[in-house]
């Protein structure tokens, strides 16, 4: 199967920062959401992308499929975007997801 | 339009007592999962459906059951639960985009 791989694993940043998630995937895929699970557990969608540049506020994503690779873009950090970012591919019925980035927000 | 919902949200069971899992989704969505998540780990997939009536297994199947009688719910069963499989449990359902349930906290003694 397609391996999708996410970098950087751990990430730490003060309060305000930026900060730019990657999403690596082994061959071409049509179909990429990224997904952000809060400290609570909580998992919640925040794009499907399977092609070009999507904003939603603070966040934004772009995915490259000739080039394989998707981005997370999150300007301005605030504390409650801690957690743990997936990205993952929808293929043979189901979701292959990465290996995940742990951000950690600084007050 | 609550989106996905599971009942309970919290249970401990005895090692080898039963229990069933419920996923509920109100978006008329084909596709439903069942995953687990252990402490510090991604997601594994349990069992899945595409549709009414159909189930097929995912990653980690062994020990559960699962049954799509309705479109709009899910059942995952344990019948015979073991420390193993104290975990949390999420339900998703997907028709282009996905999304999760809550999440279920079973605790198996």
């Amino acid at each position: 199967g397609i391996q999708v791989e996410q970098s950087p694993p751990d990430l730490i940043l003060q309060e305000g920062a930026n900060s730019t998630l990657r999403c690596n995937f082994s061959d071409s895929v049509n179909n990429l959401q990224w997904f952000h699970q809060n400290p609570w557990g909580q998992l919640i969608n925040l794009f499907y992308i399977p092609s070009g540049t999507k904003q939603n506020g603070r966040l934004s994503a772009t995915t490259v499929a000739t080039e394989r690779y998707s981005l997370l873009y999150i300007s301005s950090s605030q504390t409650t975007d801690s957690g743990v970012y997936f990205c993952a591919y929808f293929g043979n019925e189901k979701l292959t997801f990465g290996t995940g980035t742990r951000l950690t927000i600084i007050p | 339009n609550a989106g996905v919902t599971q009942t309970p949200k919290f249970r401990v069971l005895k090692t080898g007592q039963s229990m069933t899992l419920l996923c509920a989704q109100d978006m008329n969505h084909e596709y439903m999962y069942w995953y687990r998540q252990d402490p510090g780990m991604g997601l594994r997939l349990i069992h899945y459906s595409v549709g009414e009536g159909t189930t097929a297994k995912g990653e980690v199947p062994d020990g559960y059951n699962v049954s799509r009688l309705k479109k709009q719910n899910f059942l995952l069963g344990l019948e015979s639960a073991a420390p193993s499989q104290t975990s949390v449990y999420f339900c998703a359902s997907n028709w282009g985009t996905q999304y999760f349930g809550p999440g279920t906290r079973l605790l198996v003694l």
